[in-house]
């Protein structure tokens, strides 16, 4: 079957817009995380979806970051008034399911979001 | 908090070379190890993983041992190919946070070759 997907592959904006970058996990996949890869921070993860439960966000950097996963599947990151620190890869990975399973993260080919 | 310390690299090997890339964490709970590699113009993967300690996680000629007494899980490989060359990231995940999020070493781009 199909992988995690990501679009837009790269993404180009000025610093002030806002940028939207969406994930499509795998079908059946409860668990979704986004993590951020950049050359100063490395990997790093941002948030976490598990079935309807309330997202872990620990891992957002600012305010200007937040996102939502609609029924259960497709997930938005936003990234609000960007900055050129938030030039990253943003990575999206889906598993089976959270706590207590130690199922494999699958990861998406990756969102490469450039602030000029 | 939780964090992971691999070798950084670059590391340069001739093919049919021996491998070793270190890895060494600071949990606070039982966390289970993995393995993720990317290969060049790839997304990333799960190589291997162990989820207790002395388990060995192996797979493609890759292998690593879970030390709990060392905290460490380093990755090695007897005979490296020049198709191995790629990044190679340590993570571990804690369930103690709630969920099974990765906490990732800053990896290594591992070169090999002919």
């Amino acid at each position: 079957g199909a992988g995690v997907s990501q679009s837009p592959s790269n993404k180009v904006t000025e610093k002030g817009k806002d940028v939207e970058l969406r994930c499509d996990p795998i079908s059946g996949h409860t668990a979704l995380y986004w993590y951020r890869q950049s050359l100063g921070q490395g990997l790093e993860f941002l948030i976490y979806f598990q079935g309807n439960s309330a997202p872990d966000k620990s891992g957002l950097p600012s305010d200007r970051f937040s996102a939502e996963r609609t029924g259960g599947s497709v997930s938005t990151l936003t990234i609000q008034r960007t900055q050129q620190e938030d030039s990253a890869v943003y990575l999206c990975a889906s598993s089976l399911a959270g706590t207590g399973t130690n199922n494999e993260q699958f990861f998406g080919p990756g969102t490469r979001l450039t602030v000029l | 908090g939780n964090s992971v310390t691999q070798m950084e690299g670059p590391v340069t090997l001739s093919e049919e070379a021996f491998l070793t890339i270190n890895c060494t964490y600071t949990a606070t709970g039982y966390p289970s190890l993995f393995w993720y590699v990317q290969y060049p113009g790839e997304g990333l993967q799960l190589l291997l993983k162990a989820t207790k300690a002395d388990d060995k996680g192996s797979n493609k000629g890759f292998e690593a041992t879970y030390r709990k007494e060392t905290t460490s899980f380093h990755l090695e490989k007897g005979s490296v190919q020049v198709s191995d060359s790629a990044v190679y990231f340590c993570a571990l995940s804690d369930q103690n946070f709630g969920n099974e999020k990765l906490t990732f070493g800053t990896g290594t781009r591992l070169t090999i070759i002919p």
